[in-house]
């Protein structure tokens, strides 16, 4: 079945740091791979998506390339800023597999920005 | 944000007895998911559901059952709660599969003692 594998947190860095948080994933055919951000207390928000390879999603300064070539999805960011620290999930549904529409996570990658 | 609502918020219930978690939704979409949060594991899908009545098992399904008898509501029901399934419980829903972004509630957390 499809799964997704992320680097282990927590990942600690000073503000306008670079980011990357790396995940690679396993499926057959042509998932479709996401990135979710879960504030304190909250539930997961959508960060990013890329539906196709060679796709880059972006948003608030996040980007992350679908790179069907090494099944990979890293997430980067130039510049962090405090009011990032979160966790940070990798996600993929669809593919040829069975349960298409079953939408996998990583097991999550915890950041901390400090001033 | 996206009408979905998780009932109750917080709950503690004893060991063997049964307990059922509620997500309403008021977007009429048509998937909706259960999923268990636990250090170290991220989010595990425990069933989900692809319409009325259609529902099929994730990666957790055992000691757990659900039932969608309406569009808006999907149930979760553990059958004999064990200090196992003690967790923090998300309800997600998407109008579609595929690309199309999943909407989640804000979670309810569960102790079994």
């Amino acid at each position: 079945g499809n799964s997704v594998t992320q680097m282990e947190g927590p990942v600690t860095l000073s503000e306008e740091a670079f980011l990357t948080i790396n995940c690679t994933y396993t499926a057959t055919g042509y998932p479709s791979l996401f990135w979710y951000v879960q504030y304190p207390g909250e539930g997961l928000q959508l960060l990013l998506k890329a539906t196709k390879a060679d796709d880059k999603g972006s948003n608030k300064g996040f980007e992350a390339t679908y790179r069907k070539e090494t099944t990979s999805f890293h997430l980067e960011k130039g510049s962090v800023q405090v009011s990032d620290s979160a966790v940070y999930f990798c996600a993929l549904r669809g593919g040829l597999t069975g349960g298409g529409n079953k939408l996998t996570f990583g097991t999550g990658t915890q950041l901390k920005v400090e001033l | 944000d996206a009408g979905i609502t998780q009932s109750p918020r917080h709950k503690v219930t004893e060991t063997g007895t049964p307990v059922t978690l509620r997500c309403h939704q008021t977007e009429n979409h048509r998937y909706m998911y259960w999923y268990r949060q636990d250090p170290g594991h991220g989010l595990r899908l425990i069933h989900y559901s692809y319409g009325v009545k259609d529902t099929d098992k994730g990666e957790v399904s055992d000691g757990y059952s659900v039932s969608r008898s309406k569009t808006e509501d999907f149930l979760l029901t553990l059958e004999s709660a064990t200090s196992s399934q003690t967790s923090v419980y998300f309800c997600a829903i998407s109008e579609r599969g595929g690309d199309t972004e999943a909407f989640f509630g804000q979670g309810t957390r569960l102790t079994v003692v």
